[in-house]
C-alpha cells in the first residue's frame, strides 16, 4: 500500500509565477490536509478537503492560494503570483474516516520544498 | 481557542537514557485525538504514537509511551532507552474539529 505521494519534491519559481503542488492520498483515504512549514518552525494547518469539497480552509491565506480535491486525480494546492515569503515546505496528509465521522490518524507525504527566487 | 503548547524548544539525552517531552493543549471538544510526530533531518513527518481522548489507558509503542492526563490537558511523550536515531524534532498534534501542531521540541541523543 503506497503512502501519501507528493510531487514535485522540489519546486523553484520566480516571483510572480504560479506554483502547483500535487498530493495523492493513501489508498482508501478520503480526507486530505495541507500544511505549511516555514524554516525552523512547526506545521501550520492550511486546508482540509474531502472529495470535491473544502471542509475547512481557515488556515489558508485569503489571496493567491487555492486548493481542490477533484473526484478523480490528486489534490492540488495552487499558489498564484508567488512571493519570496511563500518559500516553505508544504506537506500533505491524508486520513480515513472512522465510525464517529471524525477523521482518523493523518499520514504525511514527503513534502514539497518551494523556493521562490 | 484551541492550541497546542510545547514548552521545551530543545532537549538532549544520553544514549540509553529516558527522556520526557511535554505537551499541553487547550480545547472545548470532548472527542479528539492526540499525536506525537517525529521529523528527522530528512524532514519526513513520521507518526510516533497516537491517543484517543476517550481512552483512559495510555498508549504505548515499543520504547515510546505517553502520559495522557485529560483533565489537566497534558500529553507527554516518554522515550525509553534513547537511541541515536531518535534525534529529531518532535511535534505534538491535536485533531478534533480542527487541527493544531505544537512548535516542536528538538531532541538530540548524545552518544
Amino acid at each position: 500500500n503506497a503512502g501519501v505521494m507528493q510531487n514535485p519534491r522540489h519546486l523553484v519559481r520566480r516571483r510572480g509565477q504560479e506554483a502547483r503542488l500535487r498530493c495523492s492520498p493513501m489508498k482508501g483515504h478520503s480526507h486530505v490536509y495541507w500544511y505549511r512549514q516555514l524554516p525552523e518552525e512547526g506545521l501550520k494547518f492550511m486546508v482540509y478537503l474531502q472529495k470535491e469539497n473544502i471542509i475547512d480552509e481557515s488556515g489558508m491565506p485569503k489571496e493567491r492560494f487555492s486548493a481542490e480535491f477533484p473526484k478523480e486525480g490528486p489534490s492540488i494546492l495552487r499558489i498564484q503570483q508567488v512571493v519570496r515569503g511563500d518559500s516553505a515546505a508544504y506537506f500533505c496528509a491524508s486520513s480515513r474516516v472512522v465510525g464517529s465521522g471524525a477523521a482518523d490518524t493523518q499520514y504525511f507525504g514527503p513534502g514539497t520544498r518551494l523556493t521562490v527566487l | 481557542a484551541q492550541t497546542v503548547t510545547q514548552s521545551q524548544p530543545e532537549m538532549s539525552v544520553q544514549e540509553a537514557e529516558t527522556v520526557t517531552l511535554s505537551c499541553t493543549y487547550d480545547t472545548s471538544e470532548n472527542n479528539y485525538y492526540l499525536f506525537w510526530y517525529k521529523q528527522p533531518p530528512s524532514r519526513q513527518m513520521i507518526l510516533v504514537i497516537r491517543q484517543e481522548a476517550y481512552k483512559q489507558q495510555n498508549a504505548t509503542e515499543n520504547r515510546f509511551s505517553v502520559n495522557f492526563q485529560k483533565a489537566a490537558k497534558s500529553f507527554s511523550l516518554k522515550i525509553s532507552d534513547s537511541q541515536l536515531g531518535d534525534t529529531a524534532m518532535y511535534f505534538c498534534a491535536f485533531t478534533g474539529n480542527q487541527f493544531y501542531f505544537g512548535t516542536g521540541t528538538s531532541l538530540t541523543v548524545i552518544p
